[in-house]
């Protein structure tokens, strides 16, 4: 089945370090991912949808400056955690989805534990 | 804007025992309406789905059944394994498999 590889598992970091998360397709071309961050006992919350080739379109209340998110090949996406914050701790998952019709379901990654101290 | 509402956990069962993991939700529109599954140290795997009112998703023993009157997808298994113990999310979409809204997720821990 489709594999999305997710990469580091694990952060741990200090407070004003930039940190890349990146978001692989193994097997087949994404044309959409989708970045996620999931607060302790709280639900998915969506950050900001890429397309390849465009930017990426950040929901409410995500900073773009912040969160920067490169969809740089159809089979990698990565999410920059800039001037990381203890705040800014987190799991943050993502999904990528082959096609841009409504057909094709999202795979996840595994997430990526970020600590910052 | 969408919502989704589940049932609080976790949920606590042994083996055999018949599951009901509650889900509602708000949404404009016509959602599609999914289950998610993630089992420890994994990603989310989809489960099941439904894209119309009154389509019953089902996989692996699960079944959920989309109520346009309640606004409910409540998931069921009539007889859980040890191996079905993960975190459950409920999941909508207003366009397929497009941007999806989460409930909480629901923890489930089954017993020998």
């Amino acid at each position: 089945g489709a594999v999305v590889s997710q990469h580091p598992s694990r952060v741990i970091c200090k407070s004003g370090t930039s940190v890349k998360i990146e978001c692989r397709s193994l097997d087949f071309q994404a044309t959409t991912m989708f970045w996620y961050r999931q607060f302790p006992k709280q639900s998915l919350m969506l950050m900001a949808t890429s397309n390849e080739g465009s930017k990426a379109t950040y929901e409410q209340g995500v900073e773009k400056d912040k969160f920067l998110i490169n969809h740089a090949s159809l089979t990698l996406s990565t999410l920059t955690v800039t001037s990381a914050h203890p705040e800014d701790s987190s799991f943050y998952i993502c999904s990528a989805r082959a096609r841009t019709d409504s057909n094709q379901p999202q795979h996840f990654g595994d997430g990526t534990r970020l600590s910052i101290l | 804007g969408n919502s989704v509402t589940q049932m609080e956990g976790p949920v606590t069962l042994s083996e055999e025992a018949f599951l009901t993991i509650n889900c509602t939700y708000t949404a404009t529109g016509y959602p599609s309406l999914f289950w998610y599954v993630q089992y420890p140290g994994e990603g989310l795997q989809l489960l099941l789905k439904a894209t119309k009112a009154d389509d019953k998703g089902s996989n692996k023993g699960f079944e959920a059944t989309y109520r346009k009157e309640t606004t409910s997808f409540h998931l069921e298994k009539g007889s859980v394994q040890v191996s079905d113990s993960a975190v459950y999310f409920c999941a909508l979409s207003d366009l397929g498999y497009g941007k999806l809204t989460f409930g909480q997720g629901t923890i489930l821990t089954v017993h020998p």
